[in-house]
């Protein structure tokens, strides 16, 4: 099994442009997160979905969209593109959910914003 | 906001020695769970302790949940190389809708042969 695959792994984008970054899963996980780390500050939430469908925002959705057509897939949108996005990004997958159950992680998407 | 907090923040070591990472908040978490992130790679689960007080070993690593669930420390004996990398606690604090996690900021390992 691949897990969690995440597209790019590397992307420079200019101020103002936009992305979408891919996330598959191949272990029929209903619960799928976006988390992104920078140095020293852990991980942050951004958005997360417990099923097909249905999305909801994390602790930082600001200039992010995600969307879940189906189980396999998340992507997440950047629009107008910012330094401060500047990041590594986690997609992660979770078959109980946060907290009861392990997070399975992505190997992340470095994104640099200039 | 809840905050998980990491100490240290930095450790570097001799191949053999002992080391204690503390992870602290003055939050209660229903459970609480360590990950190990190793460089270019996400964080891989190394354990999930559930009850205060509870105590979890893997193979040189011991795992402490306090017994108030208000912190956590990892233990590591004889560090190795291999230990390397970037250890994370999160916390599902159990207030929250769907027990969302909150990480700490990490304690960067380095363990010198």
């Amino acid at each position: 099994n691949a897990g969690v695959t995440q597209t790019p792994k590397f992307r420079i984008l200019k101020i103002g442009q936009s992305m979408t970054l891919q996330c598959t899963q191949d272990m029929n996980h209903n619960y799928m997160y976006w988390y992104r780390q920078d140095p020293g500050m852990g991980l942050k939430l951004i958005y997360y979905s417990v099923g097909a469908g249905i999305t909801d925002k994390g602790e930082v959705p600001n200039g992010y969209n995600v969307s879940r057509s189906t189980t396999e897939d998340f992507p997440l949108r950047l629009e107008l593109a910012a330094p401060s996005q500047t990041s590594v990004y986690f997609c992660a997958s979770s078959y109980l959910g946060e907290g009861t159950g392990e997070l399975f992680f992505g190997e992340g998407s470095r994104l640099t914003v200039l | 906001t809840q905050l998980l907090e990491q100490s240290p923040q930095f450790l570097s070591i001799q191949e053999g020695e002992n080391l204690t990472v503390y992870c602290n908040s003055s939050s209660v978490f229903s459970s609480l769970q360590w990950y190990r992130q190793e460089p270019g790679e996400g964080p891989v689960l190394l354990v999930t302790v559930v009850t205060g007080g509870e105590v979890k070993k893997l193979k040189r690593l011991t795992f402490q949940f306090g017994d108030a669930r208000k912190d956590s420390s990892l233990h590591i004996t004889a560090a190795q190389p291999g230990d390397t990398g970037l250890y994370l606690c999160a916390g599902a604090n159990a207030d929250n809708q769907g027990g969302k996690l909150i990480f700490g900021q990490g304690t960067e390992l380095s363990v010198k042969p």
